[in-house]
Order: C-alpha cells, then structure tokens, then sequence
C-alpha cells in the first residue's frame, strides 16, 4: 500500500521566518516519483517539483527548496524568507510506477499562514 | 499556453438533479483525471484516462457516478440523481502519458468546480 503524510496539519509563521513541510511515505515500488502542490486560497492546484527515487539530490527554486531523503523516506519542503503570498495549502503527492499504483496518493496538505 | 479549462467554476443544485461537470485537457496531454477534494477525505482520485480509454474507475463512488472522455480535448463527469453528500470541489488533471500509465509527469490541475448539492 502507499501512503503519504504530513503531519502537521497548520503552521503559522510571521513574514521573513524560514518554514519547513514535512512529507513521509510509504511505497513497496523500488521506482516511484514524489511531487508537491500548493492550493492558495483562490483554490487551484500548482504543481511545484517532481522528483524520481533514483535522484536524490536536493533542489533549490528561489527561496525554495526541496530535501529528498530515500533513507527516511521523507521529502521535506523548505520555504526561506517567507512571504504572505506563500500562505497556502501545500500537498505533497506520491505516484507508483505502472498499474493502478500509477495514480497520484496526496497527503491530507499542510496549511502554511504567513502572517506580516 | 491554455491550462486545463474546467466548467461551470460553481454549480448549486437542488437533490435529485442531474450535474455535469466538463474538462478540457492542455492540448497534447494523452491521461486524464477526475478528483473530488472534500474536507473530511482530502484529495481523492476518482477516475483516470488514458488516450480516452477509462483505466481505473475503483475511486468512483457510486453507480450514480459517470465518466466519458470521447476525444482527446473533452470529458464529462456526470451524477446523476445528484445527493448533498456529493457537494464537494471536482477538479479535472491532465498529464502527458507513458506506457499508458500516466508516468512520472506531473499533473496539471483545473480551477476546479464547486459543487453544491441542496
């Protein structure tokens, strides 16, 4: 079975703070891919990275970053110098690899508040 | 570049009425994806397409629950008779496929269509 979870539910920052998302999974597939979202409160899905379980290098897009950890199965998202426009619902997301298990399993999300 | 193009953006209905939401994938994209997101279950697959063929439809709920796709730039999720159970936020995803199994791109969403069942 796969499963993602993130388990803090809220967190709330104030404008300029560093934030990070915690993401775990679950998989039993050897290849699969990872992904995370942001829903901001107008509602629309953002896709934001993927990353592939044989790349485990870190990413940085602007403030931010991502730290894939295939050790602790985690894929954790680091916001730098946070900004009210960040205020979001984010999703991390896992996909399998061929069959059913090629579809999208999301995390319940993370409600990030930015606050100025 | 048109991102996928989801309608109507709001829907309120009484019970018992038939609802159909439309989708129009990003031109090119071969796989297809219904999702309802409702605060107690999150973010839920309901059916996916690829190259307009249903794959898997174990997320649809019930047989008041359908899904078309009849060419590559179209599809419908349709319930009929409609429940207050069913209100919810329906979003429609397209992605490039590969091998037939949506692969490992990434899912670009619609707005969404916020239904309302009364």
């Amino acid at each position: 079975a796969q499963k993602v979870t993130q388990a803090q539910t809220e967190i709330s920052v104030v404008e300029k703070e560093d934030v990070t998302l915690d993401c775990v999974y679950e998989t039993r597939d050897t290849t699969y891919y990872l992904f995370w979202y942001k829903q901001p409160p107008s509602g629309e899905l953002v896709f934001l990275i993927r990353r592939n379980s044989f790349d485990e290098q870190n990413e940085i897009s602007g403030r931010y970053s991502w730290n894939f950890q295939k050790s602790t199965s985690s894929f954790n998202f680091t916001i730098t110098a946070s900004q009210v426009v960040d205020s979001a619902v984010y999703f991390c997301a896992l996909k399998g690899y061929g069959g059913s298990q090629g579809n999208l399993i999301f995390g319940k999300g993370t409600k990030l508040s930015v606050k100025p | 570049d048109a991102g996928v193009i989801q309608s109507p953006r709001h829907e309120v209905t009484e019970m018992g009425q038939e609802v159909t939401l439309r989708c129009k994938p990003i031109s090119g994209h071969n796989s297809l994806f219904w999702y309802r997101q409702t605060m107690m279950r999150g973010l839920e697959l309901l059916i996916y397409f690829n190259n307009n063929v249903p794959i898997d439809d174990s997320g649809m709920p019930e047989d008041r629950f359908s899904a078309k796709m009849p060419n590559a730039s179209f599809s419908t999720l349709k319930i009929q008779p409609s429940e207050p159970r069913d209100s919810a936020v329906y979003f429609c995803a397209s992605s490039l496929g590969e091998g037939g199994q949506g692969g490992n791109q990434p899912q670009h969403f619609g707005d969404g269509t916020r239904l309302s069942i009364l």
